[in-house]
């Protein structure tokens, strides 16, 4: 089946510093990636939908200067959180589409990142 | 605007009972719906999902939906727990329509078996 492959699943980081999180589909291509961020002991939070070769589609909220996506290749998106405060600490799991022919819009989840800022 | 509601955030079952996560949605027009399973520190994992044809959808590990639109429902079952159902459930809605890949996700229901 289809996978989505993410990494690191952890890092740690020193405030200030910038860190970036690699999504990758490993056997399709996928034109359209969502990364979203989780709270502990809460639910998924869309903060993006990646485009390949355009410009991402950040949710209301979301500091487009802060989390900087970039969608170069049709199986590569990557999300770069700049200038990392404390508060940036979370999960962070990115999904892609699958299934095309079945049109039933599944998505494929990575395992996710847990990014904590010191 | 559409949202989805999991009624209850942690559910305890003992092994062998029923497991029954609740899940309402709201939307203006027919969804689809996705229940989804996180075990800790990883991403998610499908377990099923309705697209308008079977009201009644069967998903891996035993689980299975029913979609009743008269009550916009999609609660998840499965007769009998085992001590690996222990995961958090997201229920998620999509709306129907080419393009239509954006996930509304519910807030989540942690499942604890009892042994």
């Amino acid at each position: 089946g289809a996978v989505v492959s993410q990494h690191p699943s952890r890092v740690i980081c020193k405030s200030g510093t910038s860190v970036k999180i690699e999504c990758r589909s490993l056997d399709f291509q996928a034109t359209t990636m969502f990364w979203y961020r989780q709270f502990p002991k809460q639910s998924l939070m869309l903060m993006a939908t990646s485009n390949e070769g355009s410009k991402a589609t950040y949710e209301q909220g979301v500091e487009k200067d802060k989390f900087l996506i970039n969608h170069a290749s049709l199986t590569l998106s990557t999300l770069t959180v700049t200038s990392a405060h404390p508060e940036d600490s979370s999960f962070y799991i990115c999904s892609a589409r699958s299934g095309a022919r079945s049109g039933a819009n599944v998505l494929t989840f990575g395992a996710g990142s847990r990014l904590t800022v010191l | 605007a559409q949202s989805v509601t999991q009624l209850g955030s942690h559910v305890s079952v003992s092994e062998g009972a029923l497991v029954l996560l609740r899940c309402n949605y709201s939307s203006s027009v027919p969804p689809y719906l996705f229940w989804y399973v996180q075990y800790p520190n990883q991403g998610l994992q499908l377990l099923l999902k309705y697209t308008s044809a079977a009201t009644l959808v069967k998903g891996i590990n035993g689980f299975e939906a029913e979609f009743k639109k008269s009550e916009t429902s999609f609660h998840l079952t499965k007769p009998s727990a085992h001590m690996s159902d222990a995961a958090e459930y997201f229920c998620a809605a999509a709306l129907t329509g080419a393009g239509s890949y954006q996930l509304t996700f519910g807030k989540g229901t942690k499942l604890s078996v009892i042994p």
